[in-house]
């Protein structure tokens, strides 16, 4: 079945710092979603994006499908932004990668 | 519009019984979708359905079940319960199954309920 890799799986970052958070995955596919998870467990939706770039004030994403990947930047970090971030594609079923855990520091 | 509610939002059980949980979707949406997530597993899809009937079911045993109603509110049960049942359990829903590809189909999920099983 397809496979969904994300990475970096830990990323710890200062208040104020930029990140870039990797979704690669194996076959072809004509959708993906972005999600964060807050820390009460709860799925925020980010972005729907099957190629091109999107941006949603300090967020932004770009999916290559061509090449299989997708990236999420987030800008000017705040705690606010700390939880887990999933990329998950459409296949027979949902696949979810195992997301990238972000702790901002103040 | 409502999103997507779960109830109960946390439960507590002894091995060996069994559990009802409940998941009421966006209004209009006709798919809904179960995963259990656990530290170690992960996000893991447990099963689908839309317009009543079960499209797909992911890898876990037969204790595990579920239904939808003609109002599309869905319930999954999961009967004698192990410890390896303690999780986070999120259902979500979309306009038709979530694997369809339109740009018009995102998945919205639901809060989850916090299952614990001792």
């Amino acid at each position: 079945g397809i496979q969904v890799e994300q990475s970096p799986p830990d990323l710890i970052l200062q208040e104020g710092a930029n990140s870039t958070l990797r979704c690669n995955f194996s076959d072809s596919v004509n959708n993906l979603q972005w999600f964060h998870q807050n820390p009460w467990g709860q799925l925020i939706n980010l972005f729907y994006i099957p190629s091109g770039t999107k941006q949603n004030g300090r967020l932004s994403a770009t999916t290559v499908a061509t090449e299989r990947y997708s990236l999420l930047y987030i800008s000017s970090s705040q705690t606010t932004d700390s939880g887990v971030y999933f990329c998950a594609l459409p296949h027979d079923k949902i696949i979810f990668g195992k997301g990238t855990r972000l702790h901002i520091l103040p | 519009k409502a999103g997507v509610t779960q109830t109960p939002r946390y439960l507590i059980k002894t091995r060996g019984q069994q559990v009802t949980l409940s998941c009421s979707p966006i209004s209009g949406h006709r798919s809904v979708s179960w995963y259990q997530q656990t530290p170690g597993q992960g996000l893991q899809f447990l099963f689908e359905y839309f317009s009543e009937t079960q499209r797909n079911k992911g890898n876990f045993p037969g204790r595990f079940s579920g239904r939808q109603f003609s109002n599309s509110r869905s319930e999954m049960n999961v009967s004698t319960l192990e410890l390896g049942d303690s999780a986070l359990y999120l259902c979500a829903s979309s306009l038709i199954p979530g694997a369809i590809p339109k740009s018009y189909n995102e998945q919205f999920f639901g809060p989850g309920t916090r299952l614990t099983v001792l």
